[in-house]
């Protein structure tokens, strides 16, 4: 499987400030993705980076808000400015892998947890 | 609307009894199907999958899930539920949105298993 590592893993910030997030994947891959989770509920999709490309934004998420670079195929970064308490969440790295048994498979970073006071 | 049910918050089941974690869904086309586990404070672990097939599928840890077209369900089920399984359980499906295929998550459902 790929192996994803997330940083920061967590932080506290302060209304106003960004905050960029790192993802760093052991493996070359063509297709990343970042993900929410707010407190008590379920993933949702923010949006699909693929290096060369433009992130590709889901509804409810625009680009001034979680700038995304994709510099190389094994590295990303999701930026949340200007944030509010309302953007307290885990956010979480994604990449499409085959696996060992031949398959494309969705793996997930361990998620970065941010507060927002 | 394609999207993703479970309509359980949260599982209690005693250890070595068996389990089932629900999961409906609502999509156009043969559905490509999946669960993962979120344990504390780590991020989601693959399950398992449907693609086609064999409708009962194997999974890690001791998992299986079975697929029903009639029903358009995919629960999650183990013979004989570890205190370890307790955890939130997501059951998600892919989808083909804007040229790429997408995960829809389904609200999660949290796993108690009572020693």
């Amino acid at each position: 499987s790929a192996v994803i590592s997330q940083k920061p893993s967590r932080d506290i910030c302060q209304r106003g400030t960004s905050l960029t997030i790192q993802c760093q994947v052991d493996s070359q891959v063509t297709m990343m993705f970042w993900y929410r989770q707010q407190p008590g509920q379920s993933l949702t999709l923010i949006a699909t980076a693929n290096q060369g490309s433009e992130a590709t934004y889901e509804s409810g998420f625009v680009i001034d808000k979680f700038p995304i670079s994709r510099p190389n195929l094994t590295f990303s970064t999701l930026t949340v400015s200007n944030m509010s308490p309302e953007d307290s969440s885990i956010y979480l790295c994604s990449v499409v892998y085959r696996s060992s048994g031949g398959n494309n498979e969705q793996f997930f970073g361990p998620g970065t947890r941010l507060t927002v006071l | 609307a394609q999207s993703v049910a479970q309509p359980e918050d949260q599982v209690n089941v005693a250890e070595g009894n068996p389990l089932t974690v629900k999961c409906t869904y609502s999509v156009s086309g043969n559905p490509y199907l999946f669960w993962y586990v979120q344990y504390p404070n780590r991020g989601l672990q693959f399950l398992l999958k449907y693609i086609t097939g064999d409708n009962l599928v194997k999974g890690s840890y001791g998992f299986e899930a079975e697929f029903n077209k009639s029903q358009t369900s995919f629960h999650l089920k183990k013979p004989s539920a570890l205190v370890s399984d307790s955890a939130l359980y997501f059951c998600a499906v892919r989808v083909l949105s804007g040229g790429y295929n997408k995960l829809i998550f389904g609200a999660g459902t949290r796993l108690a298993v009572h020693p």
